[in-house]
């Protein structure tokens, strides 16, 4: 199995630009999940989804973030416009049913300038 | 609410030597925890979980962690440390064993010394 596939690796952009990151989930996990690291705030969970439906997205900073998961192989985190405390490493996670381990995936480092 | 302390942002040991990563806890349940390791630039893995079984927990490359509920402890262990240990490990907190919103520690940097 080729695990969590995240892209891009590295972003950077400038502020006000749109940024979509995208995520491969491993086949047959349930859940799927978005975090986020930073720095100063460590690894924060943004949303997770169970059979392509969110379920918690408490974790969102704000409007300009939203995630949408259209299929059990695809999903999406999309910053709009994006600034620059958004500079962060991105990470997509997923996992399956019955078990508490999740796989990661290697991260996406955005920048924004 | 649950939430772990990692103890210590930064440990230093030598090649060979032990390593002791120290992480509390607090949660409302019986817990289910976690230690994740990172290297440079990748995700995170897995190393090992307790999840109300052993209460001494064995995961992979040699390393451990003891469950104390007396203590609300949840310490990493390995008995002799090797150049490719050096990472950052994170102590993780679940309240159940299939819960999804995992809590993470902030992280302890590991440096293995020649």
């Amino acid at each position: 199995d080729a695990g969590v596939i995240q892209s891009p690796r590295h972003e950077v952009t400038e502020m006000g630009q749109e940024v979509t990151l995208r995520c491969k989930p491993i086949s047959g996990h349930d859940y799927l999940f978005w975090y986020r690291q930073t720095m100063m705030r460590g690894l924060e969970l943004l949303i997770y989804f169970n059979n392509n439906v969110p379920i918690d997205d408490s974790g969102m900073p704000e409007d300009r973030f939203s995630a949408k998961m259209p299929n059990a192989s695809f999903s999406t985190l999309k910053i709009q416009p994006s600034e620059p405390r958004d500079s962060a490493v991105y990470f997509c996670a997923s996992r399956p049913r019955g078990t508490g381990e999740l796989f990661f995936g290697e991260g996406s480092r955005l920048t924004v300038l | 609410a649950q939430s772990v302390t990692q103890l210590d942002s930064h440990v230093s040991v030598s090649e060979g030597t032990p390593v002791l990563l120290r992480c509390n806890y607090s949660s409302s349940y019986s817990p289910s925890l976690f230690w994740y390791v990172q290297h440079p630039n990748k995700g995170l893995q897995l190393l090992l979980k307790y999840t109300s079984a052993a209460t001494l927990v064995k995961g992979i490359n040699g390393f451990e962690a003891e469950f104390k509920k007396s203590e609300t402890s949840f310490h990493l262990t390995k008995p002799s440390a090797h150049m490719s240990d050096a990472a950052e490990y994170f102590c993780v907190v679940s309240d159940q064993p299939t819960g999804n919103k995992l809590v993470f520690g902030a992280g302890t940097i590991l440096r293995v010394k020649s």
